[in-house]
């Protein structure tokens, strides 16, 4: 079935550091990604999303393209901030109503 | 304001005593759909709803019941609530249920089964 496994956690970087959170997919055909992040307390909320192979989502300073190729979907920020500190879920779908997501990386950005 | 609201926030309760966690939206959405939240886990379908008196099963619907009356409600309940339920429950919603939409989510029902 489909499904989608991403980097576990937790992730500790310092402000304007570097993060890649991976992510990779097994799905048949062309499923929809996403990055969904949730910040204490609160539910998730959309953060970018790609449609179609070799799109890119960006939204905020992040960024993930969509390689059919190697079935990833990787986010990428250039420098981030305490505020960026949440869980980040990677997620697809394919058939309507059946979207999957991965387990979530916990990222601390500490200044 | 667009909102997915739950009540309550938090419930601790027994084993066996019946509950039911609310979800309501204001966004005149056809899709909704619950979840449970489990560390390592990820989030998991519960039961979704494609619109009024249409709803099915997701992939962990064992213990729990839903119905949709009307759009903008869509109640979670618990008949006989056991401890393996203990969890963190979002609500969601989105437009449709395209498989490229969207989904807004609740702020979380963190639920305790003694």
């Amino acid at each position: 079935g489909n499904s989608v496994t991403q980097m576990e956690g937790p992730v500790t970087l310092s402000e304007e550091a570097f993060l890649t959170i991976n992510c990779t997919y097994t799905a048949t055909g062309y499923p929809s990604l996403f990055w969904y992040v949730q910040y204490p307390g609160e539910g998730l909320q959309l953060l970018l999303k790609a449609t179609k192979a070799d799109d890119k989502g960006s939204n905020k300073g992040f960024e993930a393209t969509y390689r059919k190729e190697t079935t990833s979907f990787h986010l990428e920020k250039g420098s981030v901030q305490v505020s960026d500190s949440a869980v980040y879920f990677c997620a697809l779908s394919k058939e309507s109503n059946d979207m999957r997501f991965g387990a979530g990386t916990r990222l601390t950005v500490k200044p | 304001e667009a909102q997915v609201t739950q009540n309550p926030r938090y419930l601790i309760t027994v084993t066996g005593k019946k509950l039911t966690v609310t979800c309501s939206q204001n966004m005149n959405h056809e899709y909704m759909s619950w979840y449970r939240q489990d560390p390592g886990l990820g989030l998991r379908q519960i039961y979704y709803s494609m619109n009024v008196e249409v709803t099915d099963k997701g992939d962990v619907p064992e213990g729990y019941k839903v119905s949709r009356k009307e759009k903008r409600n869509f109640p979670l309940i618990l008949e006989s609530p056991s401890p393996n339920q203990t969890s963190l429950y979002f609500c969601a919603s989105s437009l449709s249920p395209a498989v490229y939409n969207e989904q807004f989510f609740g702020p979380g029902t963190r639920l305790t089964v003694l």
